[in-house]
């Protein structure tokens, strides 16, 4: 089974809709990052959070809002979505390894389209 | 603002021929890891380098991390239509405590 799963794998949703998107690991790591993907841009950071109590916005955190639930899950929403949003989102996770060289543990990414 | 820069932003090549991939910023890095993405798939980390100077070999990869940590390299030796793929770098800063994604390089193997 996948160390870090995400879902769902790919939403279509129309401008206006709130949507969620979940993460969960059994990793036991206690640090989670929501990352978007766009063509010639790269992994931008959304929101990441070291422990359930600890949620920090990343470099692009407007029109999106997180949850860490437990230890193991981390939610993405979109309280509503617009076209501009439509992106790969990727969830990942990691531990304070070596250095705090915080290596990512990434799913394997939820198709967001917003029409 | 993008503190990495990676080149080239897309490479094509033969089977069986060498390739570089170079990633640079004008900050000194705590440490640098690479990454490797397949299409519908996460980014896989590689390797981590931490010291200035240091060389790392994955098989047919090489890595390099500059002598002032502000730069890196990716070398693919004989390449192989299964290396196809984006290539990320992700470097830590001082004080920072999260990572910084370069733009990527496709890299396209012919067979």
């Amino acid at each position: 089974d996948a160390d870090v799963t995400q879902t769902p794998r790919n939403r279509i949703t129309k401008t206006g809709k709130r949507i969620m998107l979940e993460c969960s690991q059994t990793k036991g790591h206690d640090r989670m990052y929501w990352y978007r993907q766009d063509p010639g841009l790269g992994l931008r950071l959304i929101y990441y959070s070291f422990d359930v109590k600890d949620i920090n916005k990343g470099e692009i955190s407007d029109g999106y809002s997180v949850s860490r639930q437990a230890q193991a899950k981390f939610s993405l929403s979109l309280e509503s979505a617009i076209p501009n949003q439509t992106a790969l989102y990727f969830c990942a996770t990691s531990d304070t390894g070596l250095a705090g060289t915080y290596e990512q543990y990434f799913g394997p990414g939820t198709r967001l389209t917003v029409t | 603002t993008q503190l990495l820069e990676q080149s080239p932003q897309f490479l094509s090549i033969q089977e069986g021929e060498n390739l570089t991939v170079y990633c640079n910023s004008s900050s000194v890095f705590s440490s640098l890891q690479w990454y490797r993405q397949e299409p519908g798939e996460g980014p896989v980390l590689l390797v981590t380098v931490v010291t200035g100077g240091e060389v790392k070999k994955l098989k047919r990869l090489t890595f390099q991390f500059g002598d002032a940590r502000k730069d890196s390299s990716l070398h693919i030796t004989a390449a192989q239509p299964g290396d196809t793929g984006l290539y990320l770098c992700a470097g830590s800063f001082l004080n920072d405590y999260k990572l910084s994604f370069g733009a990527g390089t496709t890299v396209t193997v012919r067979a």
